[in-house]
């Protein structure tokens, strides 16, 4: 059972626009989500959080947003960079230890 | 600064070797260390967590592995590998305080299984 998901494997933006990247869980116990970017043949790296008793976050040109009755989040890049290609993960934390991730969407954004 | 070393980077084994993966931290104490799996195609399974030295919890019932034999080492291992254990393994930190934060991900082991 995928408690995180990620419906769209890949997004292609060109650059300068917005992309939105999607995430919906089903589990209600979530209360903390979080974003990774991954390079092919590296580790994530954190891009930006949330917790559950917000709607939404902002850094720089990332933005989160939180819709807990919908059980969705999303990543807003604005403007997008070339730089920005990527595959970016959604997770989520139920009580303080675990992670659970989504499968990833492959972002392209292209100049 | 806190670092996060993993080795090998990359790995070719055959089919019923063992397996040896290390994970070393520095700059912080009493992490919270993770194995996860990324397969081909799929997203980041995670496999085992440590709370402290010898704790160990497992997500996911297979033929690995793992010890925790100091406080900042994470070890994954395997007896006999399978095909199916080919993937790439990521080993990943993080502070016990504040309760939520962010994991911190190494560079990653690239195991191929033949």
């Amino acid at each position: 059972d995928q408690q995180v998901k990620q419906n769209s494997p890949s997004l292609s933006v060109q650059e300068g626009r917005i992309s939105i990247l999607n995430c919906d869980y089903t589990n209600s116990m979530f209360d903390y989500f979080l974003w990774y970017k991954k390079y092919p043949a590296e580790g994530p790296t954190f891009l930006i959080s949330i917790s559950s008793i917000k709607d939404k976050n902002e850094d720089g040109r990332f933005t989160v947003f939180l819709n807990k009755s919908a059980k969705h989040l999303s990543l807003h890049i604005v403007p997008s960079q070339p730089g920005d290609s990527a595959v970016y993960f959604c997770a989520a934390y139920s009580g303080y230890s675990t992670l659970t991730f989504g499968k990833g969407t492959m972002l392209l954004v292209s100049p | 600064s806190q670092t996060i070393h993993q080795w090998p980077a990359t790995l070719v084994q055959p089919v019923g070797s063992p397996l040896s993966l290390e994970c070393t931290v520095e700059g912080t104490s009493n992490p919270n260390l993770y194995w996860y799996r990324q397969a081909a195609g799929r997203g980041l399974q995670l496999l085992f967590y440590s709370v402290g030295i010898g704790q160990i919890s497992s997500e996911v019932p297979q033929n690995l592995s793992a010890s925790r034999p100091q406080d900042r080492q994470f070890i994954l291992s395997s007896k006999k590998l399978l095909l199916s254990d080919s993937g790439f393994y990521l080993c990943a930190w993080r502070r016990t305080v504040p309760s939520y934060n962010e994991q911190f991900f190494g560079p990653g082991t690239r195991l191929t299984v033949l």
